[in-house]
């Protein structure tokens, strides 16, 4: 039982590169969840999925774009890497909201952006 | 949306019970308490929940105060695999952006041998 993995778990890149953060959950959970963790804020949330083809902003989108066209995967793409965007990325489900706000964590990337 | 206050930081000693306070004066009737952590490194996980009555699992016992205005989450016998971040956050069970969890600082908890 996998649970809940992300790739890759260490990343550098360039400032303007494309770069794509995959996560893919085995549990069928409805709800999927990115978030960043910066020294200071703590952890923020970036973008998150009620369902497949259902994405929603958080708290800190500008940046990133998401797609949900399978359950179990959430890919995080940064369309043009900046050095603000250095961070520790890390993806979250859940199986839904009505019973419980009980989220499952990867182990999360480490992204640099030089 | 409800806020939750915490202490910065925690000192316990191995084998000893770790109490962990939490202040949420503002709570809302239908916002459930809910105790995550986070070790050095990994992502966070998931501890507890609980609306109005005590709750106990496995890992932990949350006591929430019957004004619902504070809660404490209880480590039984702390090991020093418990040392890290717990974060305290009060949310309610909606499908949309009210529902998402709020992390804040948090308190750093320290087992120490």
């Amino acid at each position: 039982d996998a649970g809940i993995t992300q790739s890759p778990r260490y990343k550098i890149t360039e400032t303007g590169r494309q770069v794509t953060l995959m996560c893919h959950q085995t549990w069928s959970h409805s709800y999927m969840f990115w978030y960043r963790q910066d020294l200071g804020h703590g952890l923020r949330l970036i973008y998150y999925s009620a369902a497949a083809d259902i994405t929603d902003k958080g708290e800190v989108p500008d940046g990133y774009v998401v797609s949900r066209s399978k359950t179990e995967n959430f890919p995080l793409t940064l369309e043009s890497a900046t050095r603000s965007q250095t961070s520790v990325y890390f993806c979250a489900s859940s199986e839904s909201r009505q019973g419980s706000n009980e989220q499952y964590f990867g182990p999360g990337t480490r992204l640099t952006v030089t | 949306d409800a806020k939750t206050t915490q202490p910065t930081s925690m000192d316990c000693a191995e084998g000893r019970a770790a109490n962990l306070p939490c202040n949420h004066s503002t709570i809302s009737g239908n916002e459930y308490v809910y105790w995550y952590r986070q070790i050095h490194s990994q992502g966070p996980q998931y501890i507890i929940h609980g609306l109005k009555n005590n709750e106990t699992n496995e890992m932990a016992s949350l006591i929430i105060t019957e004004d619902r205005k504070s809660s404490t989450l209880i480590l039984p016998h702390a090991t020093l695999r418990d040392t890290a971040v717990y974060y305290c956050i009060v949310r309610a069970n909606y499908g949309g952006s009210q529902g998402n969890l709020i992390f804040g600082k948090g308190t750093k908890l320290s087992v120490k041998p």
